[in-house]
């Protein structure tokens, strides 16, 4: 099975921050991962998907990149509708989730 | 609109059996694989199942394997779970999901999720 881990945990930010969340895979996914935004007691939202491709009507600050094992999500301004938690999923076998980044309020 | 409404979430003792359904709309559900999705109160998400289009490829986490069945019926623009030998780990809120095909494997579009707590 394909481990997901993402780093950190948690993130403490100010509004107009630069925030990058790392994703790393146990095995190589070519570019097969997508991150998802979770706000409490809501669904998942697609973000980024094939690694790097903005999904419709997501706002430009949000951007992904790497291949193979390391991935990263930046959002290059912070917004206060980007504080919630941040998911990355591997697609390459089955499907797996990394733990999570919750993007707090400093 | 596109839409995934989850229904059949509830109460269930231990050892017990629950149907969960999926209702979508919006757009044409017998073109696009489907998937199960939950997360344990305060958890992460985990994934449950996979069906394909047609129904003919189906895939379960190890956890789940062999007490949870996937199905769906494409002239009822439905997916369901059926889950047996339900285990206090089993609780958490279930989301559908579809695999968007211009989003290449990703899952594109969720259901609001339905809350599963089995508790005796």
């Amino acid at each position: 099975d394909i481990q997901m881990t993402q780093s950190p945990s948690t993130l403490s930010a100010s509004v107009g921050d630069r925030v990058t969340i790392t994703c790393r895979a146990s095995q190589s996914i070519s570019s097969w991962l997508a991150w998802y935004q979770q706000k409490p007691g809501k669904a998942p939202k697609l973000l980024i998907y094939k690694a790097s491709s903005l999904e419709n009507g997501v706002p430009s600050r949000f951007s992904g990149s790497g291949s193979g094992t390391e991935f990263t999500l930046t959002i290059s301004s912070l917004q206060p509708d980007d504080f919630a938690t941040y998911y990355c999923q591997q697609y390459n076998s089955y499907w797996t989730f990394g733990q999570g980044t919750k993007v707090e309020i400093k | 609109e596109v839409q995934l409404v989850e229904s059949g979430g509830g109460l269930v003792q231990p050892g017990g059996s629950l149907r969960l359904s999926c209702a979508a709309s919006g757009f044409t559900f017998s073109s696009y694989e489907m998937n199960w999705v939950r997360q344990a109160p305060g958890k992460g998400l985990e994934w449950v199942s996979y069906i394909s289009s047609s129904g003919s490829a189906i895939y379960y986490a190890d956890s789940v394997k062999g007490r949870f069945t996937v199905s769906r019926d494409n002239a009822k623009n439905s997916l369901f779970l059926q889950m047996s030998s339900l285990r206090a780990e089993d609780t958490a809120v279930y989301y559908c999901a579809r695999v968007g095909s211009s989003a290449d494997g990703a899952f594109d579009i969720w259901g609001q999720g339905t809350m599963v707590t089995v508790s005796s």
